[in-house]
């Protein structure tokens, strides 16, 4: 089963930032925090991976807390395109596979 | 590189049939993963490979499922006799791990099976 939890459906208006959420109260401190995204009838989408450090590239930023027990997501300016599925996965250093959860369904309104 | 590529893209079956499905790799990664997704049950991960060797078979569903990682450019997931509750969409995904990390994998566009 998947460690983390996220709500299971958020909206967001057209250009604004979309923040999303991800809880992984139980993570240790060998596991890196993944997020993918599926937009409809395509398979999983690699976006941003870290470990403590805030990190950023050319499709969104990822903000970790200190205690490194929940994270945010943020697409900084959101468009129709970034409607889809948000996975967060916390990885284990060593380990081949990830598990997806739910995700979080991702409504960007017009 | 053209991503990993599945085929067919769709695939439609009557039950008891055999049912093969194709993925070839990006070239140069060394780990394969079979995933089905279903809307009941979301993304799961059936088997993955590693150098062409069956690391963990534990998701898949019953001995009716089999895959084959002949080399490094191919791979293959067979379902024989296919019932309608395989029905589902199935990814095909690979990567090339780095420092022991669970690292980018990518995925195909999915082979969309139905069993009749």
């Amino acid at each position: 089963d998947a460690k983390t939890t996220q709500p299971p459906s958020m909206d967001c208006a057209e250009g604004r930032a979309a923040n999303l959420p991800c809880n992984h109260s139980t993570i240790s401190g060998n596991e890196y925090v993944y997020w993918y995204r599926q937009i409809h009838s395509q398979g999983p989408q690699y976006i941003i991976h870290g470990l403590k450090n805030n990190e950023t590239n050319e499709m969104a930023s990822l903000i970790i807390t200190e205690d490194r027990k929940s994270s945010t997501l943020i697409l900084p300016h959101a468009t129709l395109r970034d409607t889809a599925v948000y996975y967060c996965i916390d990885s284990t250093v060593g380990d081949d596979k990830i598990i997806f959860g739910k995700g979080t369904r991702l409504h960007i309104l017009p | 590189d053209a991503g990993v590529i599945q085929s067919p893209r769709h695939e439609v079956t009557e039950m008891g049939q055999e049912v093969t499905l194709r993925c070839k790799p990006i070239s140069g990664h060394d780990y394969l993963f079979w995933y089905r997704q279903t809307m009941m049950r979301g993304l799961e991960l059936l088997i993955y490979f590693n150098n062409n060797v069956p690391i963990d078979d534990s998701g898949m569903p019953e001995d009716r499922f089999s895959a084959k990682m002949p080399n490094a450019s191919f791979s293959t997931l067979k379902i024989q006799p296919s019932e309608p509750r395989d029905s589902a969409v199935y990814f095909c995904a690979s990567s090339f791990t780095d420092r022991g990390l669970a690292d980018t994998q990518y995925f195909g566009p999915g082979t969309r099976l139905t069993v009749l």
